[in-house]
């Protein structure tokens, strides 16, 4: 079983649904909780970034995570044809940037 | 520059050839770190250099993959006598320390045939 498990999708919306993403893990140890936008042929954008249990807020985007039940979620609200792209989320434990992440959501907004 | 640079962007390469895959962080940052994305896969941790720190090597799959930094610039990822399932894109990430995320470069793809 790996560590961190995403649906990869596809996940295909129309402009303006709202988009729920989620990640479970195993690891009861992470402590710091990342969401990455990732376009096709480039590098991973971080988008939000959080730590511990609770909810974020960043404009369109929401990031909530549930400790209890090792669960995090991505809202988008209000979502756009820019919005297409590989969605990725992304563990630690100590905070820093070796990271474990899950092998990601692509997500299509349509017209 | 203005991000993480990484060259080349493309590397097509034989089955046991060496290869040398190079970035070059934001200035100032004094973390970096690599990883490999294989298709359909999430990216994997293969190794971190904070400062003149020794390196957190703990990723790399084999003796085969090595890197190197000097200082807080430029690292270069090497993998000898590379093989077919080395096929990958390579990402590597700088930040200005352990504690911050990371910016990523946008990655090297690396093909062997």
């Amino acid at each position: 079983q790996k560590e961190v498990e995403q649906d990869p999708g596809p996940l295909s919306v129309p402009e303006g649904a709202i988009v729920s993403l989620n990640c479970t893990y195993s690891n009861s140890a992470f402590q710091y909780f990342m969401w990455y936008r990732q376009y096709s042929r480039k590098g991973p954008e971080l988008l939000m970034y959080t730590y511990s249990s609770g909810n974020k807020e960043d404009g369109r985007f929401t990031a909530q995570v549930d400790k209890s039940s090792k669960y995090i979620s991505l809202f988008i609200r209000d979502s756009q044809p820019s919005d297409s792209a590989t969605y990725l989320c992304a563990m630690s434990a100590g905070g820093g940037n070796k990271l474990t992440f899950g092998t990601g959501t692509q997500l299509k907004v349509e017209l | 520059g203005a991000g993480v640079s990484q060259s080349p962007s493309n590397k097509v390469t034989e089955k046991g050839k060496d290869v040398e895959l190079r970035c070059d962080p934001i200035s100032g940052h004094t973390a970096l770190y690599w990883y490999r994305q294989r298709l359909g896969q999430g990216l994997e941790f293969l190794i971190y250099f904070q400062g003149n720190s020794a390196p957190d090597k703990s990723g790399l799959p084999s003796d085969r993959f090595s890197a190197e930094r000097t200082g807080e610039s430029v690292s270069t990822l090497t993998i000898q006598r590379t093989q077919q399932e080395d096929s990958a894109v390579y990402l590597c990430a700088s930040s200005l320390d352990y504690g911050t995320p990371g910016f990523f470069g946008q990655g090297t793809r690396l093909t062997v045939v």
